[in-house]
């Protein structure tokens, strides 16, 4: 059983590039969300789907896109990558059936920097 | 808006002591659950328990305890007879319950953190 599977695990990008990280699940979960977490703080949410085709705005979502054709897949898309977005991206994803009591699994994380 | 504070930036507690990790939160919706995580140095991020914000007892689950005062909407947590593999960041958490009058499904905010050491 993977889990949350993030990939790539590393990337260094120079200032305008684009890239797309990857998070795919195998537990049939619904929700799924985005996180960013910069060097010794807490996670700041970007994105978040509750089923394929439905996506949300999280509290910092500018420099993002996300996609949600299937329900294992949500991929995050960075365009135009900036210093700014240097930082360690989680993906997770949980059960939902009208419950809030389900924890967040995680994914390992990909660590991006921008030069 | 949802938010959660963590008014403890770092924290120490001697080897086998029990310490209490701050968590205060404001959200206006009667429904919601709680959640703690751990991050050790090596990164991942680790469920530890979850309160529910109609839960009539305090979550326990093992060494961890949760103290949920709901009309003071905090929610601690608590480590029992401390161990040196608990050193890592900790983080509390809340996710508002779905569904209803809301245009916004239901997000998972985390807090600032928390980082303890334990000394042996």
């Amino acid at each position: 059983n993977a889990g949350v599977t993030q990939t790539p695990k590393f990337r260094i990008l120079k200032i305008g590039q684009s890239m797309t990280l990857q998070c795919a699940q195998d537990m049939n979960h619904n929700y799924m969300y985005w996180y960013r977490q910069d060097p010794g703080m807490g996670l700041k949410l970007i994105y978040y789907s509750v089923g394929a085709g439905i996506t949300d705005k999280g509290e910092v979502p500018n420099g993002y896109n996300v996609s949600r054709s299937t329900t294992e897949d949500f991929p995050l898309r960075l365009e135009l990558a900036a210093p700014s977005q240097t930082s360690v991206y989680f993906c997770a994803s949980s059960y939902e059936g009208g419950s809030y009591n389900s924890p967040l699994h995680f994914g390992n994380g990909t660590r991006l920097t921008v030069t | 808006a949802q938010k959660i504070t963590q008014t403890q930036p770092g924290m120490f507690v001697q080897e086998k002591e029990a310490v209490t990790l701050d968590c205060t939160y404001d959200t206006s919706d009667p429904s919601y659950g709680l959640f703690w995580y751990k991050q050790p140095s090596s990164g991942e991020m680790i469920f530890l328990i979850y309160q529910g914000s109609y839960d009539q007892q305090n979550a326990t689950e093992g060494r961890y305890s949760l103290n949920f005062q709901k009309a003071r909407k905090s929610a601690n947590l608590v480590i029992s007879a401390s161990q040196l593999g608990d050193s890592a960041m900790y983080f509390c958490a809340m996710r508002e319950e779905p569904g209803g009058m809301k245009t916004s499904y239901d997000k998972v905010i985390f807090g600032p953190g928390t980082s303890l050491s334990v000394i042996p």
